[in-house]
């Protein structure tokens, strides 16, 4: 699977969007674009996952750009709740049966 | 449905010790996965199965740990001989693979302490 790269934190005010970036220049044809959170003390939750299309869902939207290479997490409206370790994962599904590498994901801290 | 269970939520042992870390997956999914998180190496894949079948095992750290799946609905992650190394908190996740998203739902973990 591709690597990427996040930066390591981010600071939003509560209410503002917050922008994640990701990059994934080694992506492969095949490969999706995930994204996962943690916040403090749980497990990992799914936020949204693309191919090549824009997508959007009711906690965010995930911008990819058309080389694929890098992507964008947004989140709309960010609240003191979206505080946590988000993780931009590429998966290539197939054999590897959904398996996620996580990286070092990037720390949102939101603030009111 | 419940989501997927794990026990115990915390266990403290003496090294030396045999460990086991219990999942429930969620009801319907075909494949499960086995994290171990600290905060050096973070989150890392140990094991996934398919349909019960060990896919991938290599990130099983040393043959200390093994994983099991007798059936869709049960998986153990057993240490033994525990070390204090071993502490972290090992999370259990399931997912259907082959469905529209390959989600994957992640249990609350189990905070283990090796002492």
């Amino acid at each position: 699977d591709a690597k990427t790269t996040q930066p390591p934190s981010m600071d939003c005010a509560e209410g503002r969007a917050a922008n994640l970036p990701c990059n994934h220049s080694t992506i492969s044809g095949n490969e999706y674009v995930y994204w996962y959170r943690q916040i403090h003390s749980q497990g990992p939750q799914y936020i949204i996952h693309g191919l090549k299309n824009n997508e959007t869902n009711e906690m965010a939207s995930l911008i990819i750009t058309e080389d694929r290479k890098s992507s964008t997490l947004i989140l709309p409206h960010a609240t003191l709740r979206d505080t946590a370790v988000y993780y931009c994962i590429v998966n290539a599904g197939g054999t590897s049966y959904g398996k996620l590498t996580f990286g070092q994901g990037t720390i949102l801290t939101v603030h009111p | 449905d419940a989501g997927v269970i794990q026990s115990p939520r915390h266990e403290v042992t003496e090294m030396g010790q045999e460990v086991t870390l219990r999942c429930k997956p969620i009801s319907g999914h075909n494949s499960l996965f086995w994290y171990r998180q600290t905060m050096m190496r973070g989150l890392e894949l140990l094991i996934y199965f398919n349909n019960n079948v060990p896919i991938d095992d290599s990130g099983m750290p040393e043959d200390r740990f093994s994983a099991k799946m007798p059936n869709a609905s049960f998986s153990t992650l057993k240490i033994q001989p525990s070390e204090p190394r071993d502490s972290a908190v090992y999370f259990c996740a399931s997912s259907l693979f082959g469905g529209a998203t390959n989600e994957q739902f992640f249990g609350p973990g189990t905070r283990l302490t090796v002492l």
